[in-house]
């Protein structure tokens, strides 16, 4: 298996513009967490579904973002406008019982 | 909410000496578990501890759950330069089985 795929790994844009991150789950993986890290606050939960529906969503920071998970083998994270603040790394993870397995992370930096 | 501290943040110790990382948390533990995470790279599952005083090892090294303490301790014997990168322990919030709260890691370095 190739493990959870995520794209891009890296980003760089200008303030106001869209971003849109990817994640590709493993397959058979009922469950699926966006993550972000920075320096400062460490790892935070974003967001996590269970079976393709949103389960919690109260780390999402505002509602310049949104996720959404179609299929059992896509979710996409979105920052609609992006800001310099939303700088950061941003992990999909998987996971079928305890164990959560991550993708490799997109560097988001936002100019 | 719940919160987890790691201590040390950093540590430098010399090739082939033992050392140990400790995840303390601010409410009870349902369960505990340690990543590895290196540079530019996603977190990698080491261990997981269940509620109950769990201990585990895995190679070098041995995972410790202490529930009165609310507190866990990762222990690396005779250190190798292969683990280095950041330690990071995660905890249930609840009695399920995912992990949602993280401990801001632990950078470990391991020199010759």
């Amino acid at each position: 298996d190739a493990g959870v795929i995520q794209s891009p790994r890296h980003e760089v844009t200008e303030m106001g513009q869209e971003v849109t991150l990817r994640c590709k789950p493993i397959s058979g993986h009922d469950y699926l967490f966006w993550y972000r890290q920075t320096m400062m606050r460490g790892l935070e939960l974003l967001i996590y579904f269970n079976n393709n529906v949103p389960i919690d969503d109260s780390g999402m920071p505002e509602d310049r973002f949104s996720a959404k998970m179609p299929n059992a083998s896509f979710s996409t994270l979105k920052i609609q406008p992006s800001e310099p603040r939303d700088s950061a790394v941003y992990f999909c993870a998987s996971s079928f019982s305890h164990e959560q397995y991550f993708g490799p992370g997109t560097r988001l930096t936002v100019t | 909410s719940q919160e987890l501290e790691q201590s040390p943040q950093s540590l430098i110790v010399q090739e082939g000496k033992n050392l140990t990382i400790n995840c303390t948390s601010s409410k009870t533990l349902y369960g505990l578990y340690w990543y590895k995470q290196k540079y530019g790279e996603g977190l990698i599952f080491l261990m997981m501890l269940q509620k109950g005083g769990e201990e585990k090892s895995h190679e070098k090294i041995t995972a410790k759950l202490d529930e009165k303490k609310q507190q866990s301790s990762l222990h690396i014997t005779a250190s190798q330069p292969s683990h280095a990168g950041i330690y990071l322990c995660g905890a249930d919030t609840t009695s399920g089985n995912t992990p949602l709260v993280f401990g801001k890691g632990t950078r470990l370095s391991v020199i010759a």
